[in-house]
């Protein structure tokens, strides 16, 4: 079965550390790809979304992603994380395939920064 | 515009009872899908509903049913709640298939 997998559960890092949370998939053909964030006590938010075009998508706040096809990858980055990033967040595919397409999320990672 | 809407925001239930959340979607959002969310299983797809039709469905037991009504509206309602079903049941919204999902704040769940 078609799967997102989040390798980093959780992390910790400190205020003005470099980010990097991994996000991989298992599909072979097309994808329309998602980050989402969820603030303590906040709904979900959409962070960025990939559908086609420049594979390095920027999206709110300072984070951006890389679509790598060859490496099934989505990979989100900040290069300078804050206090107030601490969070959850989800990778999430939706699989460009026939029929009512789900969107399938990773089962998430949690960021917690230190001040 | 208004966002995803779910109602009410908290509910606090016995075993055995049964419960009916609300969702309305962003106006023009006629994809309305549900998701239980917990501690232990992160985020579990539940079903989606597009132009009154359920179109997707995940692996809970038939207890858990949802409808959409014509104006996009759902609802979601489990019955003989278990304890195990105590969870943050999210909604989201989208306008077509391959769209983003909106969502909305949750409704907490507490089954006692």
């Amino acid at each position: 079965a078609q799967s997102v997998s989040q390798h980093n559960h959780h992390v910790i890092l400190s205020e003005a550390a470099s980010l990097e949370l991994g996000c991989n998939y298992s599909y072979g053909g097309t994808v329309n790809l998602f980050w989402y964030v969820q603030y303590p006590g906040q709904h979900l938010q959409l962070l960025l979304k990939y559908f086609s075009g420049d594979p390095l998508v920027k999206g709110i706040k300072g984070f951006e992603a890389e679509f790598i096809k060859s490496k099934f990858s989505f990979n989100l980055r900040k290069p300078s994380v804050q206090w107030s990033d601490t969070a959850e967040y989800f990778c999430a595919v939706i699989l460009m395939n026939t029929g009512f397409q789900k969107l399938v999320f990773g089962t998430g990672t949690r960021l917690l920064v230190s001040p | 515009k208004a966002g995803v809407t779910q109602t009410p925001r908290y509910l606090i239930k016995t075993r055995g009872q049964q419960v009916t959340l609300s969702c309305s979607p962003i106006s023009g959002h006629r994809s309305v899908s549900w998701y239980q969310q917990t501690p232990g299983q992160g985020l579990q797809f539940l079903f989606e509903y597009f132009s009154e039709t359920q179109r997707n469905k995940g692996n809970f037991p038939g207890r858990f049913s949802g409808r959409q009504f014509s104006n996009s509206r759902s609802e979601m309602n489990v019955s003989t709640l278990e304890l195990g079903d105590s969870a943050l049941y999210l909604c989201a919204s989208r306008i077509s298939s391959t769209d983003t999902q909106y969502f909305g704040p949750g409704t907490r769940l507490t089954v006692l």
